[in-house]
């Protein structure tokens, strides 16, 4: 798989359910960053987690990061409707983010 | 908060033309970036600028592109004959550190 793959490429859950996304990635890593883009938009930071960090939390996103595994995972708890969007991860190898490489992407439908 | 602005929002040009796109960065930033995406497909790394030169860039930036900061507030990525295969969306971004801010994106339609 190529540098940033994620999966599920999409899911559909209700509010109120909990949404994991994943994204494996092939080389070494400064840190992980997550984007989300709702469509046709730019796109919105969300947290970064470090090389040296296995868990961050911000609101009700919780990301966690497994460097042996090359792996990160994005909860997003108790969604609503307005989470509605496609997610991204995004890794740096720098740390200089002069160059991210961004996954495919998670596309997640919220439903009421 | 202030946020990075990108001008057109949408782009209609024919193939063989010239396009410039237009981005203000975040105004105490120091670091520019162009990033594109093709429809359905991956955010893609295109350039990145720092202290009025290129700092990196990538296979796809090749010499039909081109970038520049014109004066204090404006970045500018030009294409200079654009291919069918230049379609897509373009963000620009800027940085003073690790996280990106992203504009809206310009959505370039090469007919």
């Amino acid at each position: 798989s190529q540098q940033g793959e994620e999966d599920p490429q999409a899911l559909s859950i209700q509010e109120g359910e909990n949404a994991t996304m994943n994204c494996s990635y092939k080389t070494s890593i400064n840190n992980l960053q997550w984007y989300r883009q709702n469509s046709g938009r730019g796109l919105v930071h969300l947290i970064l987690i470090r090389s040296n960090e296995r868990e961050k939390h911000s609101g009700r996103l919780r990301v966690t990061l497994d460097t042996s595994k090359k792996s990160s995972s994005l909860l997003i708890t108790a969604s609503r409707a307005a989470d509605t969007a496609s997610y991204f991860c995004a890794t740096d190898d720098t740390g200089t983010a002069s160059k991210l490489t961004f996954g495919t992407g998670t596309r997640l439908q919220v439903t009421l | 908060e202030p946020e990075v602005t990108q001008t057109p929002s949408h782009q209609v040009t024919q193939m063989g033309q010239e396009v410039i796109l237009r981005c203000v960065p975040i105004s105490n930033h120091l670091y520019f970036y162009w990033y594109r995406q093709i429809l359905g497909q991956k955010v893609e790394f295109l350039v990145s600028f720092y202290n009025n030169e290129i700092s990196e860039k990538s296979e796809i930036f090749d010499d039909q592109f081109s970038v520049e900061r014109p004066d204090g507030s404006n970045f500018t990525l030009k294409i200079r004959s654009t291919k069918l295969e230049d379609s897509a969306m373009y963000f620009c971004a800027s940085s003073v550190g690790t996280q990106l801010g992203f504009g809206p994106g310009t959505r370039l339609l090469v007919l």
